[in-house]
C-alpha cells in the first residue's frame, strides 16, 4: 500500500535553516508529481510547492519562493524540502502529498520556528 | 492566485441527515484539456487530510458512497446524503488547476 513518512522536521531558530524528506513506498515514485502542503496549528491547509515526476518542473507558494526548494532523489523515492531563512510564520506540519492531484499524505512533520 | 470560499464555515449536523457544502472559486477550474480539477479532502480530528474525491464528482477507493461531489465551472458542492458519526472533521475544496493550487479555508462538521 502507498505509504508517505515525512521526516527532519524539529524547533529552529529564525533565519536558520531544516531540510524535511519524505519517504515513499508502494508505488512508482519516479512516475508521481509530489507536494508539500502545511497546516498553521489551529489553522487550514496551505499549499506550498510541487515538483513534476521527473524534478525538471517546480512551482511554490509565493510566501516561500526564493526561501524553499522542493527536491527529489527518484534513485532513494525521497522528496524533500530544503527551506532556509525561516521566518515564525513557517511554523507548522508540513504533509508530502502524491500525484497531481494530492491523492495520498503522508502523517506529517512539524516544525517549528522560534527563538 | 484563485480564491476558493467555502460555505459554511461550521456546520452542525445531526445523524442520519444530510449535509452539503459549498465552494466557489474566483476563476473557471475548466483546464484546457477540458477538465475540471476541483478536489475535496477530509481531515478527521488529529489525522492527515485524506482526499474524499477528484475531478468535481470521482469518489475516492474507499470512500463510502454517501459522499458526493457536483458543480462545474466555478460553483461546486460536497454532498454527505446521511451523516455518520465517523464524518466529524474539517472538509477542504481544493482546486488543481492553476499555480498557485488553492485551498478553502475549511468546513468544520460537527454533531
Amino acid at each position: 500500500q502507498v505509504q508517505l513518512v515525512e521526516s527532519g522536521g524539529g524547533v529552529v531558530q529564525p533565519g536558520r535553516s531544516l531540510r524535511l524528506s519524505c519517504a515513499a513506498s508502494g508505488f512508482t515514485f519516479s512516475t508521481y508529481a509530489m507536494h508539500w502542503v502545511r497546516q498553521a496549528p489551529g489553522k487550514g491547509l496551505e499549499w506550498v510547492a510541487l515538483t513534476s515526476y521527473g524534478g525538471s518542473n517546480k512551482y511554490y507558494a509565493d510566501p516561500v519562493k526564493g526561501r524553499f526548494t522542493i527536491s527529489r532523489d527518484n534513485s532513494k523515492n525521497t522528496l524533500y524540502l530544503q527551506m532556509d531563512s525561516l521566518r515564525a510564520e513557517d511554523t507548522a506540519v508540513y504533509y508530502c502529498a502524491s500525484s497531481w492531484q494530492l491523492d495520498y499524505w503522508g502523517q506529517g512533520t512539524l516544525v517549528t520556528v522560534s527563538s | 492566485d484563485v480564491v476558493m470560499t467555502q460555505s459554511p464555515l461550521s456546520l452542525p449536523v445531526t445523524l442520519g441527515q444530510p449535509a452539503s457544502i459549498s465552494c466557489r472559486s474566483s476563476q473557471s477550474l475548466v483546464y484546457s484539456d477540458g477538465n475540471t480539477y476541483l478536489n475535496w479532502f477530509q481531515q478527521r480530528p488529529g489525522q492527515s487530510p485524506r482526499r474524499l474525491i477528484y475531478e468535481v464528482s470521482n469518489r475516492d477507493s474507499g470512500v463510502p458512497d454517501r459522499f458526493s461531489g457536483s458543480g462545474s465551472g466555478t460553483d461546486f458542492t460536497l454532498k454527505i446524503s446521511r451523516v455518520e458519526a465517523e464524518d466529524v472533521g474539517v472538509y477542504y475544496c481544493m482546486q488543481g488547476t492553476h499555480w498557485p493550487r488553492t485551498f478553502g479555508q475549511g468546513t468544520k462538521v460537527e454533531i
